[in-house]
């Protein structure tokens, strides 16, 4: 089954307790991106990719970090996570972004900083 | 500036009534444009898509968009709602940026079918 999975999908940290939410596509997706979605402010993006070690900053990029060593992978970093980076997460993936295809998403991982 | 408006925070429909969630935007060049649907504690669905072609576009679970390029709508409509439609609907347009295209959202509209 086409996919996108991320894990975890919940998760409930301390201030400054670095962690990591993989994502993972089996769609051979060139793009892949991350967004963060809070209550009336719609979906913000993290960062994307557009393809293997090619990486780039969205709209909100200040605080974490994503790595793209694999075509399937893309996992999103929180060096020192904050209160104010609580949200719901999600991850996607497109075709390319050679035309505009369609974001297949993942079912989103929850995050709490405490 | 490139940007998406979904005028109406929430929408309320009776069942069985038809229903209709606004979509406005703004770009520089041809717009590409979609709707995509989040269930409750679900990821984010694609629905539909206008290229190019027909301004009438038909996706999944009956719902179809019309594209006006006059007015700059993308307004989605179904003929006879739902309860199981009730969900969070996103409108997007994208923008080629840098030789690449980018997806602009819209912050949302919620819907709620009533029975």
């Amino acid at each position: 089954e086409a996919q996108v999975t991320q894990n975890p999908r919940y998760l409930i940290t301390v201030t400054g307790k670095k962690l990591t939410v993989t994502c993972s596509q089996n769609m051979n997706h060139e793009y892949m991106s991350w967004y963060r979605q809070d209550p009336g402010l719609g979906l913000r993006q993290i960062y994307y990719s557009m393809n293997v070690e090619v990486t780039d900053k969205g709209d909100v990029p200040e605080g974490y970090k994503v790595s793209r060593k694999e075509k399937r992978n893309f996992p999103l970093i929180l060096e020192s996570p904050s209160p104010n980076q609580t949200s719901l997460y999600f991850c996607a993936s497109s075709l390319s972004t050679g035309i505009p295809y369609e974001q297949y998403f993942g079912p989103g991982t929850r995050l709490t900083v405490t | 500036a490139q940007s998406v408006a979904q005028p109406e925070d929430q929408v309320n429909v009776a069942e069985g009534n038809p229903l209709t969630v606004k979509c406005t935007y703004s770009v520089s060049g041809n717009p590409y444009l979609f709707w995509y649907v989040q269930y409750p504690n679900r990821g984010l669905q694609f629905l539909l898509k206008y290229i190019t072609g027909d301004n009438l576009v038909k996706g999944s679970y009956g719902f179809e968009a019309e594209f006006n390029k006059s007015q700059t709508s993308f307004h989605l409509k179904k003929p006879s709602a739902l309860v199981s439609d009730s969900a969070l609907y996103f409108c997007a347009v994208s923008s080629l940026m840098d030789s690449n295209y980018q997806l602009i959202w819209g912050a949302g509209t919620k819907l709620i079918i009533k029975p």
